[in-house]
């Protein structure tokens, strides 16, 4: 069955730094997206994207957060300079067309310390 | 605005037993209503969904769902309980613009 793969599986990283997290959305897929779970609490959206641009994007995606696909098959959310609150899993998902059919990935933990 | 709520955060249940996890949502119009489950390491995985119809929803796993209009419930059913079902369980609600708002999750402990 297909899937959506997210890299790393783990990342800690400092205050202030900027990371990277990775997915392959399924190849047919054309809708995107990011959620996140901070430790404890519910899993919230952050950004659906779809056609190389933002469709929608959550309170918590501010300006620290952008989102890129930058080869036509991986799927990127970097954080510029991240934050101790920014700990969390991140959820990549990715949909064939407009819809809730998901897949969502194994999720990126991450710690920022 | 649309909500979720799981109100139980941690149940606990023995193998072979019955289980009823409970979900009560929040939103103006007809809902479309999805049950997820997280093991350990593992991503969300969508165990079933109801968007119209035939109220009482069946699943993978064994697992069903009743939908509950009157109540603004969809709490989700199994008749007997694996160990392998230890997970968490996540009710979610789909919005307008296709996002989904999640509950809480229950956390499901199976006693041998």
């Amino acid at each position: 069955e297909p899937e959506v793969t997210q890299t790393p599986s783990h990342q800690v990283t400092q205050m202030g730094q900027e990371v990277i997290l990775r997915c392959v959305p399924i190849s047919n897929h054309l809708y995107f997206y990011w959620y996140r779970q901070i430790l404890g609490q519910k899993v919230e959206f952050l950004v659906s994207f779809y056609n190389n641009e933002i469709s929608e994007k959550s309170e918590i995606f501010d300006d620290q957060f952008s989102v890129e696909r930058p080869d036509g098959s991986n799927f990127t959310l970097k954080i510029r300079s991240t934050k101790l609150e920014d700990s969390a899993m991140y959820f990549c998902a990715s949909s064939e067309g407009a819809n809730y059919g998901y897949t969502f990935g194994s999720g990126t933990r991450l710690t920022v310390v | 605005a649309q909500s979720v709520t799981q109100p139980d955060i941690h149940i606990t249940v023995s193998e072979g037993a019955s289980l009823e996890l409970r979900c009560n949502y929040s939103y103006g119009a007809t809902p479309y209503l999805f049950w997820y489950v997280q093991s350990p390491g593992q991503g969300l995985q969508l165990l079933l969904k109801y968007f119209s119809g035939d109220t009482l929803v069946q699943g993978i796993k064994g697992f069903e769902a009743e939908f509950k209009r009157s109540q603004s419930s969809f709490n989700l059913r199994k008749p007997s309980v694996h160990w392998s079902d230890a997970a968490e369980y996540f009710c979610a609600v789909g919005d307008s613009s296709y996002k989904l708002i999640f509950g809480s999750g229950t956390r499901l402990l199976v006693r041998p």
